[in-house]
């Protein structure tokens, strides 16, 4: 079984929707990150956590919202969707002292 | 300027040449990097850590300047299998474990 799994793995869905994209882990880290990926554009941070009780936002969390129900799961909400959050979204996990990650297989997202 | 800049490629090169690739970053206080590998529209994989002033992998070397501030990767004897696009990562500020990610360089090898 992977490490770390995604649902749903694609996701077609209508402007203005509530969305909720969903992340679990079996490495047993505590730290967790919810990144999305445009064309020609690297990986940015949407929002991550370092524990359960933790959660910041990164460079572009407009839009979006969290939810660390317990260490090995973190969910991203779009509380109402755009079209410009048509993305491929990944969740990472990362442990230990060492800055390393480890991504999930990601969700594609396509908002009309 | 981006923290982290990558030619975008497409490299395309024979089975069996030797590609190279360089990425510049911003933060001189970096202290590792990373290079990963992501095949089309799948998830990121580590293909390798850069701690010192370079790593070699079997036919994958990392080398890292950091008077310039730019690393390399070179893909020797290139392999149908090596067609990915290549990320080079940066960790942000030491300690903070949040990483940025170049866009990537698109590497494809043809038989």
């Amino acid at each position: 079984d992977a490490d770390v799994t995604q649902t749903p793995r694609n996701r077609i869905t209508k402007t203005g929707k509530r969305i909720m994209l969903e992340c679990s882990q079996t490495k047993g880290h505590d730290r967790m990150y919810w990144y999305r990926q445009d064309p020609g554009l690297g990986l940015r941070l949407i929002y991550y956590s370092f524990d359960v009780k933790d959660i910041n936002k990164g460079e572009i969390s407009d839009g979006y919202s969290v939810s660390r129900q317990a260490q090995a799961k973190f969910s991203l909400s779009l509380e109402s969707a755009i079209p410009n959050q048509t993305a491929l979204y990944f969740c990472a996990t990362g442990g230990g002292g060492t800055n390393e990650q480890f991504f999930g297989p990601g969700t594609r997202l396509t908002v009309l | 300027r981006k923290e982290v800049e990558q030619d975008p490629g497409p490299f395309n090169v024979p089975e069996g040449a030797t590609v190279a690739f360089n990425c510049t970053y911003s933060n001189s206080a970096s202290q590792s990097f990373f290079w990963y590998r992501q095949d089309c529209r799948k998830e990121p994989k580590l293909l390798m850590s850069v701690y010192s002033s370079g790593n070699e992998d079997g036919r994958f070397t990392a080398q890292l300047n950091r008077a310039s501030q730019y690393i390399s990767l070179l893909i020797r004897d290139s392999k149908l299998s090596d067609s990915a696009t290549y990320l080079c990562v940066v960790p942000r500020e030491w300690g903070d474990y949040k990483l940025s990610f170049g866009a990537g360089t698109t590497v494809t090898v043809r038989a």
